[in-house]
Formats: C-alpha cells, structure tokens, sequence
C-alpha cells in the first residue's frame, strides 16, 4: 500500500529558530512532492514542491529531497508565530499527476 | 495561478438530504478533483472529474454517494448524497493549472446533523 508518513507532532519550534518537518514514502514511483500550509479552518495553501533530488529555497522555505531514501523534508528559517499551522505533504506519482497523495501533517507551533 | 471559487462555503444538512458542491475556476484547466477532509484528518481524493464523461472514482468512492458533473473546463460539481454525520467533513476542489501547478479552493465545511 502506497503510504506517506509524517510526525503529528506537535513541533513546538522557539521563534527565530529553524523548524525541520520530515516525510517519507513508500511508492519508488512518486514523482513530485509538494509541501502545503494548513491553518486551523482554512484550505490548503502550497509552499512549495520539488521532483530533483537535492535542495530547492524559496524565502525563508527549502524542500530537500533525497529519492534514494525516499524522504523529503522542509526547513522553515526565521520562525515566526504566523509559522504556526499544520504542514502536509504531499506526493504525485508518475503516471497520475495532479492525482496527490496525502501524509497525515505535522503541527508546527513557533513560541515566541 | 487559477483563481477557484467554491459553493457553499458552509453547510449544515440534514441527514438523509443531498446536497452539491460547484467548483468555479477562472480559467480552463485540464484535470480538477475532488478530496474530502474528515475532522482531524488529512485529505483524501474522492475522484478525478472529467470533462464530458463518468468521473473516476478512487477505491472506498461510489458514484451513487458522490455524483461528479464536469460539463466543461472550468466547472464541476460534486453531490454528496444522503448524508450521515459521518460525511461531516470539508470538501475542496483542486486544480492543474496551465503550469502544471496544483491548487485547492477555499472548501466547503459541511456538517450534518
């Protein structure tokens, strides 16, 4: 069965600090991964994705992604409390883009 | 990016009554779909809609709970039929856009009691 998994946390991260989310995922087929932001009552909001293996910045955001150990992590600099929501990842594979494979999210709370 | 619009935002149901779902987009777009988000869960996709013909459903997904309309590129619906409280959930359209991206609306909270 095809899984993506995360940490539920809480992540209680200092604010200032770096917070470092980690997915993984079972299906060697996935294509592209993708990182979205979720407050409390809200829809989904896309952070970011990455299909290279290796590290993409965008901002204070960057996805690392590592195909051979089939993980995909997300680094959120200068954490700020408006940081503070649920973070899923998010995997396509091959053959069904668009088509997206949920992990279960981490809370990430930033302390000021 | 595609701007998508979802009616109603918020719904309280009664059980046994359907209710649908429209999914505006303000551009045409090749794939939309479908997920559910049960409280305190993550998303799950329900099913691709397509356009002018039979939406394909994922596996626990009926078309006789969830009919899904696709009349055109920049529109969809989803029907959630005779409800129980455990449809109580968000429901969220997603979108590919023109490059490749992919998008969600704002979803439509649903509870029925």
């Amino acid at each position: 069965q095809k899984e993506v998994e995360q940490n539920s946390g809480p992540l209680s991260v200092p604010e200032g600090a770096i917070a470092s989310l980690n997915c993984t995922y079972s299906d060697r087929g996935s294509q592209s991964f993708f990182w979205y932001r979720q407050y409390s009552g809200k829809s989904p909001e896309l952070i970011m994705f990455i299909y290279s293996n290796g590290d993409k910045e965008d901002g204070r955001f960057t996805a690392q992604l590592n195909k051979a150990s089939q993980y995909v992590s997300l680094l959120i600099r200068d954490s700020q409390p408006s940081d503070s929501a649920t973070y899923l990842c998010a995997v396509t594979l091959v053959d069904s883009w668009g088509k997206l494979q949920f992990g279960a999210g981490t809370q990430v709370v930033v302390t000021p | 990016s595609a701007v998508i619009s979802q009616k109603p935002s918020r719904d309280i149901c009664q059980r046994g009554t359907s209710l649908t779902i429209q999914c505006q987009v303000d551009s045409q777009v090749t794939m939309m779909f479908w997920y559910r988000q049960q409280p305190g869960q993550s998303l799950t996709l329900i099913a691709t809609a397509n356009q002018g013909s039979e939406a394909t459903y994922e596996s626990g997904f009926v078309i006789d709970k969830f009919p899904i309309s696709r009349p055109n590129l920049t529109f969809s619906t989803l029907t959630v039929s005779n409800m129980s409280p455990e449809d109580s959930s968000i429901y969220l359209c997603s979108v590919v856009d023109s490059g490749n991206t992919i998008y969600f609306g704002e979803g439509s909270w649903l509870t029925v009691v």
